[in-house]
Order: C-alpha cells, then structure tokens, then sequence
C-alpha cells in the first residue's frame, strides 16, 4: 500500500498568510494526488486533484504542485473560511489512501 | 444540482449486519463510480470501496474485503454498503462520494452528509 505522509500535522497561522502543506507518498504517483478541506461535522470538500488541477468552484488563493512523491498545498492568503483540516489522498493505484490530515488553526 | 443522501446507519451489536445505501440525483448515476470512505470519531478518512459505473469492477480495502459487500442499483440511482460481520473497529461515519468524471479516477466530489455506524454490545 502507498502511505501518505503529511506535515505539518497542526499549523496556526493568522488571515491573510500564507501557508504551505507537504505530503509524501512512500513512493512515486505521478500526479495521482488530490487535497481535501474539512470543517467539523463536515463532509470533505475537493479542492485540487491530479496534483494542480483546481476542482470548480474553488478560490484561487488554493493551489497545488508536485509529481512524484512530493506535493504541496498552498493557501495564498488565509481567509477566515479556511481555517479547517485538509487530508492529501492518492488515487495512483488500489487501496486509495489518505495522509492522516493537517489542522489549520487560527494563531 | 449534485446530491447524495446516505441512509441505513445506527447502533449494531459485534457481528451483526447493516446495510447502508446512498441515494444519487442530480447526474447521470450509471457513467459515473462511487465509493465509500469512513472517518473514525476523531480520526482521519479511510478509503472502504469503490464501484464502476457499469457495477462490473468493485475494490476494497483489505480491513473490510470478505466482510463487506458494494453493489449498486443504476435503475434507481443507488449505491449501497452490505456490511456484515462488524467489529468494534468498523465505527464510523460512512461518506459516499462520487468520481468528478465518467470512468474511475478515485477523485471524490461531492460526498454525502454521512451516517454514522456504531458497533458496540
């Protein structure tokens, strides 16, 4: 199985940062990669797949790079709406895995 | 509109049975696979199975595979989750998703509101 890595695993951070999540996958994916955001009692919500690709209807303040085995999220300008987890998750190959999520907190 | 709407969860007993459904609307439910994942209380998300659009080509996670059971009715837009001989450790809220294009991409979006399982005696 491909295991996803993510750091941090809790960042705070204030409106109008910027901020970057990594996560790694225990080996090569191509850009099978997705970033989800989820607010408590919450469903996830897909931000970016196939590494770069914004999902419609998400800001463009979201972005992501990467191929291979390392990703990046990054949230140009925190707004108070963002403040939540967000899990990276790989679709290169069965079983689908999910790193173990980043909790975005406000400093 | 995309909705998904998950029902069938509640309180089982450590190897009982449950089945959860999902019922689509809003696109065309055959072109497109759908899956389930599950979040522990307090945990992170955990892929269970995935279905084909056709319903010909199905995957599990080894933590449920010969326990669980996907399928899904395309004639009336329904996916559903046959989950039998439950453990404590299955307790979960089950989300089902839906792939973002025809084929199987294993990008979810939307999810469904959840429905919580709990095993417990």
């Amino acid at each position: 199985d491909i295991q996803m890595t993510q750091s941090p695993s809790s960042v705070s951070a204030s409106v109008g940062d910027r901020v970057t999540i990594t996560c790694r996958a225990s080996q090569g994916i191509s850009s099978w990669l997705a970033w989800y955001q989820q607010k408590p009692g919450k469903a996830p919500k897909l931000l970016i797949y196939a590494a770069s690709s914004l999902q419609s209807g998400v800001p463009s303040r979201f972005s992501g790079s990467g191929s291979g085995t390392d990703f990046t999220l990054t949230i140009s300008s925190l707004q108070p709406e963002d403040f939540a987890t967000y899990f990276c998750q790989q679709a290169n190959s069965f079983p689908i895995t999910f790193g173990q999520g980043t909790r975005l907190e406000i400093k | 509109e995309v909705q998904l709407l998950e029902s069938g969860g509640g309180v089982i007993q450590p190897g009982g049975s449950l089945r959860l459904s999902c019922a689509a609307s809003g696109f065309t439910f055959s072109s497109f696979a759908m899956s389930w994942v599950r979040q522990a209380p307090g945990k992170g998300l955990e892929w269970v199975s995935s279905i084909s659009g056709s319903g010909t080509n199905t995957y599990y996670a080894d933590s449920v595979k010969g326990r669980f059971t996907i399928s899904r009715d395309n004639s009336k837009n329904t996916l559903y989750l046959q989950m039998n001989s439950l453990r404590a450790e299955d307790t979960a809220v089950y989300y089902c998703a839906k792939d973002i294009t025809t084929g199987t991409t294993g990008w979810f979006d939307p999810w469904g509101q959840g429905t919580l399982v709990t095993v417990s005696s």
